[in-house]
């Protein structure tokens, strides 16, 4: 099945520590996003990319940095960890092909803990 | 004012009953809607998309919009215990931000038996 894939799924380390996050995806999409969920805050955007030339940031990048590998992949990086990046993260794709909806699938999330 | 808000909850129902998810958005200018459910540690599962006035149907699922009032609402009706989890709504506005969602912060739902 055409999936959306994320590794680590879980992850502990230290405040200063770089971490990548990396997220691939079969589904065809061309736009890949990144988002945190907080309790309580909901899902907030990080970065997103509609194409591999094409990065933004979202409402929240500060601290955070991206890599559009391939269509297929997009990761999220942390140069220098901290304890309030402790979230759960969660890589998203869509179809800018799809028509008027661009619905929005998610991968499994990974759980990121900063010490 | 929030870009989408949800009534955070919790939502409690018993079982066979209808459930009613409410959200509003502040921006007039958007486009599509989204609800998606969310299990206790689990990623996002869209379950209904809609985007023009009225009702949508998809088995025991409704969603509804109403545009001018800037409101979009979901029914579940014959609840069942699996039903029990968050419901985030979602926002795609048009313009500059195409493509981006905005999401709610969520309402809990629990359906009891």
């Amino acid at each position: 099945d055409a999936d959306v894939t994320q590794t680590p799924r879980n992850r502990i380390t230290k405040t200063g520590k770089r971490i990548m996050l990396e997220c691939s995806q079969t589904k065809g999409h061309d736009r890949m996003y990144w988002y945190r969920q907080d309790p309580g805050l909901g899902l907030r955007l990080i970065y997103y990319s509609f194409d591999v030339k094409d990065i933004n940031k979202g409402e929240i990048s500060d601290g955070y940095s991206v890599s559009r590998q391939a269509q297929a992949k997009f990761s999220l990086s942390l140069e220098s960890a901290i304890p309030n990046q402790t979230a759960l993260y969660f890589c998203a794709t869509s179809d800018s092909r799809a028509g008027g909806y661009n619905e929005q699938f998610f991968g499994p999330g990974t759980r990121l803990t900063v010490l | 004012q929030k870009e989408v808000e949800q009534n955070s909850g919790p939502l409690s129902v018993p079982e066979g009953a209808i459930a009613s998810l409410n959200c509003t958005y502040s921006d007039r200018g958007s486009q599509s809607f989204f609800w998606y459910r969310q299990y206790s540690g689990k990623s996002p599962e869209l379950i209904m998309s809609i985007y023009s006035n009225g009702d949508k149907e998809d088995g025991r699922f409704t969603a509804q919009l109403n545009k001018a009032s800037q409101y979009v609402s979901l029914l579940i009706r014959d609840s069942q215990p699996s039903d029990s989890a968050t419901y985030l709504c979602a926002v795609r506005s048009g313009g500059t931000s195409y493509g981006k969602l905005t999401f709610g912060q969520g309402t809990i739902l629990t359906v009891h038996p």
